[in-house]
């Protein structure tokens, strides 16, 4: 069935990166959109931006743009996600999911989640 | 930018009760929204697409409504089971959003 597998937990002082992996199965990798949404301990949940991993292309929601980065490995059926310049606020689980069309519809099924927590 | 208001952000019912939450959009978005379910520790679980499409495998007591600007989600006859975060999505226009979500207890 369709699946996403994230990559684990991370602990990162104030300033550096983080780039987090979501592993696709279960369906043709290039052929859907994947989100990227996060959800600060006890907050609601935040959009970040999307990638066409049958492409290039990406979106970014205006409070990321350019600290953001979505890449994908279409070899291991894989997107990325790295955040520059860390701070406490970034503390939070960050889940991928998949699109159900190119881009333009709701994310669903979601991955399991990755604690990112910024610490020194 | 597309605001997601939704109300209330906690709310109490007992077994049995029919609940419903609250979405508004600051500006028109036809029928583009999404609803959540999401459990303490979990990843979001879909519930409804296109305002009121449910998904497969979700109770019958799950319903949703609305179009333009202002969306619900409906839970007759709540269950110990459905005490849970409930979260909108709008997926009209880039960025997408969220709702700040309803934490649903039973009494």
């Amino acid at each position: 069935q369709v699946q996403l597998v994230q990559s684990g937990a991370e602990v990162k002082p104030p300033g550096a990166s983080v780039k987090l992996s979501c592993q696709a199965f279960g369906y043709t990798f290039t052929n859907y959109y994947v989100h990227w949404v996060r959800q600060a301990p006890g907050q609601g949940l935040e959009w970040m931006g999307i990638i066409n991993p049958g492409g290039s292309s990406t979106g970014y929601a205006p409070k990321f743009q350019g600290r953001v980065s979505m890449t994908k490995d279409t070899s291991t059926s894989t997107v990325y996600m790295e955040m520059r310049s860390l701070t406490s606020e970034d503390t939070a689980i960050y889940y991928c999911a998949r699109d159900q069309l190119r881009g333009n519809s709701w994310p669903d099924p979601w991955g399991q989640g990755t604690l990112v927590t910024v610490s020194a | 930018d597309i605001q997601m208001t939704q109300s209330p952000s906690t709310l109490s019912a007992s077994v049995g009760d029919r609940v419903t939450i609250t979405c508004r959009a600051s500006q028109s978005i036809s029928k583009w929204v999404a609803w959540y379910q999401q459990r303490p520790g979990k990843a979001p679980n879909l519930l409804i697409s296109h305002a009121s499409t449910l998904e497969s495998g979700v109770p019958s007591r799950f319903s949703g409504s609305g179009s333009g600007t202002e969306f619900t989600l409906t839970i007759n006859s709540l269950q110990a089971d459905d005490s849970a975060t409930y979260h909108c999505h709008q997926y009209s226009s880039y960025p997408f959003s969220f709702g700040g979500g309803t934490k649903v207890e039973i009494k």
